[in-house]
């Protein structure tokens, strides 16, 4: 089973800031198959990141994928109070298709 | 627009079964993947299980592996989680969701709103 680990487990920022969240899986994972949600309190997760940096429909450019092999990044550029969420990063490039334990963001 | 529906979730003693169903509509059912997710109370997400759009791949969870099997109905566009032996660890939301592939597994980018399991006597 590839376990990922999000690191850091809360990010703590203020509007306007830049915001790295890190996805790091414990082998290599092919890059088509890395995505990342978005979790806001009461709310149905929301896929934010497809093929490791691929927007899914609707989201906006402040949201970016990057990353290859066991390191992956999830960067927004400009934090909205609307960010304030959790943030999954999940591989389904190899079953059991692991999610990450979630970073949470906060918007101070 | 794409939705999904599940149902069947209730309270249920430990090592009974339950089924899960996901009902879908506004998007071609048998062009995609599908998954189970859950997420128990206060927790992340877990993948449960997936299946390819003709059955042909199917994929567990290694906490559920052995007890869940995951199933379509293309014609009745329909997903289904059948569960036994349960347990208090699979007490959660339960989320159906549609996969942006068919064969393969890309990502999910339509879910239901979930429905609860509560296994407790």
């Amino acid at each position: 089973e590839i376990v990922l680990t999000q690191s850091p487990g809360t990010l703590s920022l203020s509007p306007g800031e830049r915001a790295s969240l890190s996805c790091r899986a414990s082998q290599s994972v092919v890059s088509s198959y890395l995505a990342w949600y978005q979790q806001k309190p009461g709310q149905t997760p929301r896929l934010l990141i497809y093929g490791t940096s691929a927007r899914a429909t609707g989201v906006p450019d402040r949201f970016s994928g990057s990353g290859s092999g066991t390191d992956f990044v999830l960067t927004i550029s400009k934090l909205e109070p609307a960010d304030s969420a959790v943030y999954y990063c999940q591989q389904s490039g190899n079953s059991p298709y692991t999610f990450g334990q979630g970073t949470k963001v906060e918007i101070k | 627009e794409a939705q999904l529906v599940e149902s069947g979730g209730g309270v249920v003693q430990p090592g009974r079964s339950l089924r899960l169903s996901c009902a879908a509509s506004g998007f071609r059912f048998d062009d995609y993947a599908m998954h189970w997710v859950r997420q128990a109370p206060g927790k992340g997400l877990e993948w449960v299980s997936g299946i390819s759009w003709n059955s042909g791949n199917l994929g567990y969870a290694d906490s559920v592996k052995g007890r869940f099997t995951i199933s379509r109905d293309n014609a009745k566009n329909s997903l289904y989680l059948q569960m036994t032996s349960l347990s208090g660890e699979d007490t959660a939301l339960y989320y159906c969701a549609k996969d942006r592939g068919g064969g393969g597994f890309y990502g999910m980018d339509v879910w239901g709103q979930g429905t609860t399991v509560t296994v407790s006597s």
